[in-house]
């Protein structure tokens, strides 16, 4: 079956470093791959999506690629921020439009 | 900005208790789910519902039950609560199938449930 596998945590990090959170996804078809974001104290939030192979969604500096070749979705920063702690969930969603969510990594940025 | 809230936040209850969690979403959203979230993150879809009247278990086994007579409102009962059951309960949201919409899940606040 569709599964989603990323990179466990937790990712601890200095404020304005470079961050990568790793995502690879199996899949039949073509599915849409979305990054979701939970705050502390709070229900998850769309972060970002790409629909098809190659797209880019971006948002809030983050940005992550549809690499259908390497069936990855990795997601990136350039400069993290203290406000940016939160726990990151990388997801597909498939034909019978149920979700798929990774197990979910735990970011830590320190001042 | 999501507008699907959930009540209590927090609940601290006794074992063999009787207890609902109230979800509600202001959005006409068609689409509801109820997910269980252990400590170390992982969701875990418990109910889900296609619209008034119809509600389906997810992939997680659970002893909660949902109903949906409203389409704004979606509660979830445990009739006799066990510590088992002490955990993180997330409520969502979305559009009905047939487009890339209908991924995008709107998610209430939480309810964290400690079962004494």
């Amino acid at each position: 079956g569709d599964s989603v596998t990323q990179m466990e945590g937790p990712v601890t990090l200095s404020e304005e470093a470079f961050l990568t959170i790793n995502c690879t996804y199996t899949a039949t078809g073509y599915p849409s791959l979305f990054w979701y974001v939970q705050y502390p104290g709070e229900g998850l939030q769309l972060l970002l999506k790409a629909t098809k192979a190659d797209d880019k969604g971006s948002n809030k500096g983050f940005e992550a690629t549809y690499r259908k070749e390497t069936t990855s979705f990795h997601l990136e920063k350039g400069s993290v921020q203290v406000s940016d702690s939160a726990v990151y969930f990388c997801a597909l969603a498939n034909r019978d439009d149920k979700i798929i969510f990774g197990k979910g990594t735990r970011l830590h940025i320190l001042p | 900005e999501a507008d699907i809230y959930q009540t209590p936040r927090y609940l601290v209850i006794g074992t063999g208790k009787k207890i609902t969690l109230e979800c509600s979403q202001t959005m006409g959203h068609d689409k509801m789910y109820w997910y269980q979230q252990d400590p170390g993150m992982e969701l875990h879809l418990i109910h889900y519902s296609y619209g008034v009247n119809s509600t389906e278990k997810g992939d997680l086994s659970s002893e909660s039950t949902v109903s949906r007579i409203r389409t704004e409102h979606f509660p979830l009962t445990l009739e006799s609560a066990r510590p088992s059951h002490t955990s993180q309960y997330l409520c969502a949201s979305s559009v009905l199938g047939g487009t890339v919409m209908a991924y995008e899940q709107y998610f209430g606040p939480g309810t964290r449930l400690t079962v004494t």
